[in-house]
């Protein structure tokens, strides 16, 4: 069975400085991974996706993650923090194919000016 | 373009009434997801849908809860004899298609806040 894992349900960084927010994910087969973020009053949009192309995976807004697969961690990194990156940030997995996508409980970001 | 849409976005009922939440997915999407998110958690899995028929409702918590897409657009999701712990924000989420494994992105509608007293 599948499952995500996310280390942190706050996370807290200066302005300018480097964010980086943890998953680790459980899977019986190779996975999908999936990074989406949710500000406030708004839906989830896709900020990246590993699909067993790349290991360092970049997305939008200056975000990447990399996937290690010793480390079953798809851990997301963004080099300096800006205020509008405040937001919630879900990790998920889905099963080469399988349809289910199975996310994290979420990872609230707050960035101080 | 138009991206997924749900209606209502707020909906108040009583305990024990029998509700209906509608999804709109993005034109030319086959595949649609069910989620419910429970305050402080993730998006939970309820069910997904290719073309019209369901090919994964492992997700859904009990027989109370129903989901259809007759036309392989539309969806409802039907819930009935409503029961407190139902109270959480309904998402529905499209992707172009699901047949890929699971890899394609998905599009996510704004939700349905539903509250049960």
């Amino acid at each position: 069975a599948q499952s995500v894992t996310q280390l942190g349900s706050h996370v807290s960084v200066s302005e300018g400085a480097l964010v980086l927010l943890r998953c680790n994910y459980s899977s019986s087969v190779p996975p999908y991974l999936f990074w989406y973020v949710q500000y406030p009053n708004q839906g989830l949009q896709l900020l990246l996706k590993y699909t067993s192309a790349a290991t360092l995976v970049k997305g939008i807004n200056g975000f990447e993650a990399e996937f290690k697969k010793s480390e079953t961690s798809f851990h997301l990194t963004k080099p300096s923090a800006h205020m509008s990156d405040a937001a919630e940030y879900f990790c998920a997995v889905s099963e080469a194919g399988g349809f289910k996508t199975i996310f994290g409980a979420g990872t609230r970001l707050f960035v101080k000016a | 373009g138009a991206g997924v849409s749900q209606t209502p976005s707020n909906k108040v009922t009583e305990k024990g009434k029998y509700v209906e939440l509608r999804c709109d997915p993005i034109s030319g999407h086959t595949a649609l997801y069910w989620y419910r998110q429970s305050l402080g958690q993730g998006p939970e899995f309820l069910i997904y849908f290719q073309g019209t028929g369901a090919a994964d409702d492992s997700g859904l918590p009990n027989d109370r809860f129903f989901a259809v897409r007759p036309e392989g657009s539309v969806s409802t999701l039907k819930i009935q004899r409503t029961e407190r712990g139902d109270s959480a924000v309904y998402l529905c989420a499209s992707s172009l298609t699901g047949g890929l494994a699971g890899g394609r992105e998905q599009y996510f509608g704004p939700g349905t806040r539903l509250t049960v007293t």
